[in-house]
């Protein structure tokens, strides 16, 4: 089976830090996704990638940047952390080239800043 | 983008079937139309998906309307484990006929399972 890995489980940093949240596919996907999770509002899309060094904005991907410089790792970065970044963070991954249509996913961050 | 709507919960009787709506009428040809589930403490994982007929897997069948505005979930015999909140989420694919898998999420049908 796919393994969507999640570096952290739970993290809590504070107002102004920069913060790595890094998610590690094993199945050589072409796609991988960055959601966030809050209450009331479901999962939205931050930033995916369909390549390495490709990324695509998703919904809501203001206050965050991504990096994809190997196939397996997608990273992403809050610049500056601020408290409305408080939510759970989820990875996915997905093949690409007509293979696959299932999202994987990671099991999730939930991330606090203070 | 198409959206979906879906109840906010719905609720079963263990080993009793259970059938979870969905309506898409924005829907357009090319769109596929997904289900994923999300039990406590995890991330989504993926149930089904189809295009215009019907589709079976070991998890679920997904029944797909005629016009294709809406769909259902049918789990055949709900148990314990299938407490989790359901997405019915709508693959839009771009004008080449390829996506890359961009799935948008609502907000999901929370299905209590009771003993």
């Amino acid at each position: 089976d796919v393994k969507v890995t999640q570096s952290s489980r739970y993290l809590v940093k504070r107002t102004g830090e920069k913060v790595f949240l890094e998610c590690v596919q094993d199945m050589d996907h072409e796609n991988m996704f960055w959601y966030r999770q809050d209450p009331g509002l479901g999962l939205r899309l931050i930033y995916f990638s369909y390549d390495v060094k490709m990324k695509e904005k998703g919904d809501i991907p203001e206050g965050y940047s991504v990096s994809r410089e190997k196939k397996e790792r997608f990273s992403l970065i809050l610049e500056s952390a601020s408290t409305n970044q408080t939510s759970m963070y989820l990875c996915a991954s997905r093949a690409g080239g007509g293979r696959g249509e299932k999202l994987f996913f990671g099991s999730g961050t939930q991330l606090s800043v203070l | 983008d198409a959206k979906t709507t879906q109840p906010n919960s719905m609720e079963s009787n263990e080993e009793e079937p259970v059938h979870l709506p969905c309506n898409h009428s924005t829907i357009s040809g090319t769109d596929y139309i997904h289900w994923y589930r999300q039990l406590p403490s995890q991330g989504p994982e993926y149930v089904i998906h189809g295009l215009t007929s019907n589709v079976n897997n070991r998890m679920a069948s997904l029944a797909i309307a005629e016009d294709r505005k809406s769909s259902t979930l049918i789990l055949h015999r709900a148990t314990l484990r299938d407490a989790a909140v359901y997405y019915c989420i709508l693959r839009v694919s771009n004008a080449g006929g390829t996506s890359y898998g961009k799935l948008t999420f609502g907000q999901g049908t929370i299905l209590t399972v009771h003993p």
